[in-house]
């Protein structure tokens, strides 16, 4: 009964480089939500995507950041030419259903290093 | 964009002490939901409010929705040293869907 799972739980990047980290929701979850945690502080929504759309990328950099949560397999945040700002904790959360009680099941989170 | 304020920044305490701390939003919110962060691990849910006004327990925690709306609160009795880590309210704006807005978070560190 595996809950949601993200990997790499460590990455490490130099300035310039693509970080892509993946998550894999909760079995029967079809809604995935990004959030980003900086050092000291709390998580910012990013982005929530339903199987093959984007429904809400309000939070999401304008540039650079990209994400998708294909068919098959597992929802992808990419970041093109990283930089030093882009080190945080990067969390994942999954619902069953679009509307409902609010209830999001969190990953372990990925961390991204940028050297 | 929408904040949470939450409030104590941190909290030392005695193993055995009461807690309490609270949320603040300018917003007004759906449903209330109080998260647990342990050091290098994920949000975990510890309790959903669903109704203004409306007060749940978990165990020794407890927690209230706001008459406002714009508030919650979360209580925890006889603190145990498992119950160090970041204590995060998150609020629902609307019910279109399931996206939550996080508060700034409560450290708690408990003395045996």
């Amino acid at each position: 009964n595996a809950g949601v799972m993200q990997n790499p739980r460590h990455l490490v990047r130099r300035r310039g480089q693509e970080a892509r980290l993946r998550c894999s929701p909760m079995k029967g979850h079809s809604h995935v939500y990004w959030y980003r945690q900086l050092p000291e502080e709390g998580l910012k929504f990013m982005v929530y995507l339903q199987k093959e759309n984007i429904i809400d990328e309000s939070g999401m950099p304008k540039e650079r950041f990209s994400a998708e949560f294909p068919k098959e397999g597992p929802s992808i945040l990419r970041i093109q030419q990283v930089v030093r700002g882009d080190s945080a904790a990067y969390f994942c959360a999954s619902s069953p259903r679009q509307v409902g009680t609010g209830e999001l099941f969190f990953g372990e989170g990925s961390r991204l290093t940028v050297l | 964009g929408q904040q949470l304020n939450q409030s104590p920044q941190s909290m030392f305490i005695q193993e055995g002490e009461d807690v309490s701390m609270n949320c603040t939003s300018s917003s007004i919110f759906n449903t209330w939901l109080w998260y647990k962060q342990d050091p290098g691990e994920g949000p975990v849910l510890l309790i959903a409010l669903y109704k203004a006004g409306e007060l749940t327990s978990n165990g020794r925690l407890t927690a209230q929705f706001g008459i406002t709306r714009k508030d919650s609160f979360l209580n925890i009795s006889a603190s145990i040293p498992s119950d160090v880590g970041i204590y995060f309210c998150a609020g629902q704006l609307s019910g279109a869907t399931n996206k939550l807005i996080f508060g700034t978070g409560t450290l708690l560190a408990v003395q045996p």
